[in-house]
C-alpha cells in the first residue's frame, strides 16, 4: 500500500521557471494538503482541499496554485519560481473517519531548489 | 488566529533519561492536538492525538502527552529515551473544523549514548 506518493523527490529550477509537484493518495481520503517546511519554521500550510472539487488557501499561498484533479490527486504549481520558494514540500491526506478525527498521512517530501 | 509554540528549538538528553517536550497552543475552542515525529529525510509520522476525554493520551513508541486546558499546553513525555528517538518533533493544532492543521516550529532532539 503506497499511501501518499509525491513526485519529483528532488528538483532544481532557475528563477522564473515553472513546475508542478504531483501528489497522489490511494487511501480514498477526502482531504489533501500541501505544506512547505523551512528550517526553524516548522510546516506551513500552502493550500488544502477539504474535498474533491474544492480548494482553499492556507497560511502561505502566494506564488502557488493548486488543482484537485480528482479524489486521488492534488497538484501544486509554481508559475514563476523564486529563490524564496526553495524548500521541502510535503503533501498529506486525511480521511473522514469519526467526523474529522482522522490523522494526516504524509508523503516523503519533495526538495525544491530555486537558483 | 490559531498558533502553536514550541519553546525549545533543540534539546539534548542522555540515553535512558526522561524527556519532556513543551507545546503551547492558542485556540478559541476545544482544540484537536497532535504530536508528529520526523526522522531525517522522511515524512511525518503521528505519535499521538487528543480530541476529548482523558487528558493523558498514550501514543506509539512509549510516548505520552497531557492536555492541560488551564495552561494551554500539550507537552510530550517519555520516561526513558532511546537513541532511536533522535528526530524532530512537531506539535500541531487542528482548526477550522479540523480542515487545517497548524504546526509548531519543531523541537530537534539529540540523544547522547
Amino acid at each position: 500500500n503506497a499511501g501518499v506518493t509525491q513526485t519529483p523527490k528532488f528538483q532544481v529550477l532557475k528563477t522564473g521557471q515553472s513546475m508542478t509537484l504531483q501528489c497522489a493518495q490511494d487511501m480514498n481520503h477526502n482531504s489533501m494538503y500541501w505544506y512547505r517546511q523551512d528550517p526553524g519554521m516548522g510546516l506551513r500550510l500552502i493550500y488544502y482541499s477539504a474535498s474533491e472539487g474544492t480548494t482553499d488557501k492556507g497560511e502561505v499561498p502566494n506564488g502557488y496554485n493548486v488543482s484537485r484533479l480528482n479524489k486521488r490527486e492534488f497538484s501544486l504549481r509554481l508559475e514563476s519560481a523564486a529563490p524564496s520558494q526553495t524548500s521541502v514540500y510535503f503533501c498529506a491526506s486525511k480521511g473522514q473517519r469519526g467526523g474529522n478525527t482522522g490523522e494526516l498521512f504524509f508523503g516523503e517530501g519533495s526538495r525544491l531548489t530555486v537558483l | 488566529a490559531q498558533s502553536v509554540t514550541q519553546p525549545d528549538i533543540h534539546i539534548t538528553v542522555s540515553e535512558g533519561a526522561s524527556l519532556e517536550l513543551r507545546c503551547n497552543y492558542s485556540y478559541g475552542a476545544t482544540p484537536y492536538l497532535f504530536w508528529y515525529v520526523q526522522s531525517p529525510g522522511q515524512g511525518l509520522q503521528l505519535l499521538l492525538k487528543y480530541f476529548s476525554g482523558d487528558t493523558l493520551v498514550q501514543g506509539i513508541k512509549g510516548f505520552e502527552a497531557e492536555f492541560k486546558r488551564s495552561q494551554s499546553s500539550f507537552n510530550l513525555r517519555k520516561p526513558s529515551v532511546h537513541w532511536s528517538d533522535a528526530a524532530e518533533y512537531f506539535c500541531a493544532v487542528g482548526s477550522g473544523g479540523y480542515n487545517k492543521l497548524i504546526f509548531g516550529a519543531g523541537t530537534r532532539l539529540a540523544v547522547h549514548p
